[in-house]
């Protein structure tokens, strides 16, 4: 059973102020790690893909990495519209689901 | 380049009562997903459409059902409707590519409350 564990739960920054969130996972065989962003009554927008450890991926003040047990979503100089819930998933090989977290809500404070 | 787009928006229901939600997937997309996700959750994994078949199944029970159109829309069927079926239900759209990853991209979701 693939298992995608997120922390923190939730997250309260300052606007500017870097940091880090956690996706902890364990699958047998992995084909890929999702990163997506949800707004509140929203349905979840694609932001990331990775594959293999050690692969990084940017897209703005976004930054995903990924080793063999996690992967990480930096947040670099926040702004308060990068307020939202953050969503790991993974993809096994020999599956078409994606096995979800339960997210980290990110709240930056102008 | 439409994306994936689902009806209606909102719903209220009975326990008891059947509800069909509908889902069309992003432009050249050929699979559809869909997903629960209750408050505070992440999205769990109901059932995946492939050229009109259901090719893959979570942890659901029997009352829920879908079909894949030719046009490769999509239908979610809930019968006898429970409270806890209240949640946001989401459609994803992705292109089959055989080994290679897929990634999915999601509707806005209908809310179903169940009364």
């Amino acid at each position: 059973e693939d298992q995608v564990t997120q922390s923190p739960e939730a997250l309260r920054l300052q606007e500017g102020e870097s940091s880090s969130l956690n996706c902890s996972y364990t699958v047998s065989g992995l084909r890929g790690l999702f990163w997506y962003r949800q707004d509140p009554g929203k349905g979840p927008e694609f932001l990331f893909t990775l594959y293999s450890a050690g692969e990084e991926k940017e897209k703005e003040r976004l930054k995903a990495t990924l080793t063999k047990k996690e992967s990480f979503l930096h947040i670099t100089a926040p702004k308060p519209e990068d307020s939202a819930t953050y969503l790991c998933a993974v993809q096994a090989s020999t599956d078409y689901k994606l096995s979800f977290g339960a997210g980290t809500t990110v709240t930056v404070r102008a | 380049d439409a994306g994936v787009t689902q009806s209606p928006t909102h719903l209220i229901k009975t326990r008891g009562q059947q509800v069909t939600l509908r889902c069309s997937p992003k432009s050249g997309h050929d699979t559809v997903s869909w997903y629960q996700q209750a408050l505070g959750q992440g999205p769990q994994f109901i059932f995946q459409y492939y050229e009109e078949e259901e090719r893959q199944r979570g942890n659901f029970p029997d009352r829920f059902s879908g079909h894949q159109f030719p046009n490769y829309s999509s239908e979610l069927n809930v019968n006898a409707l429970l409270l806890g079926d209240s949640a946001l239900y989401l459609c994803a759209s992705s292109l089959d590519l055989g080994l290679v990853e897929e990634t999915q991209y999601f509707g806005p979701g209908t809310r179903l409350l169940v009364l």
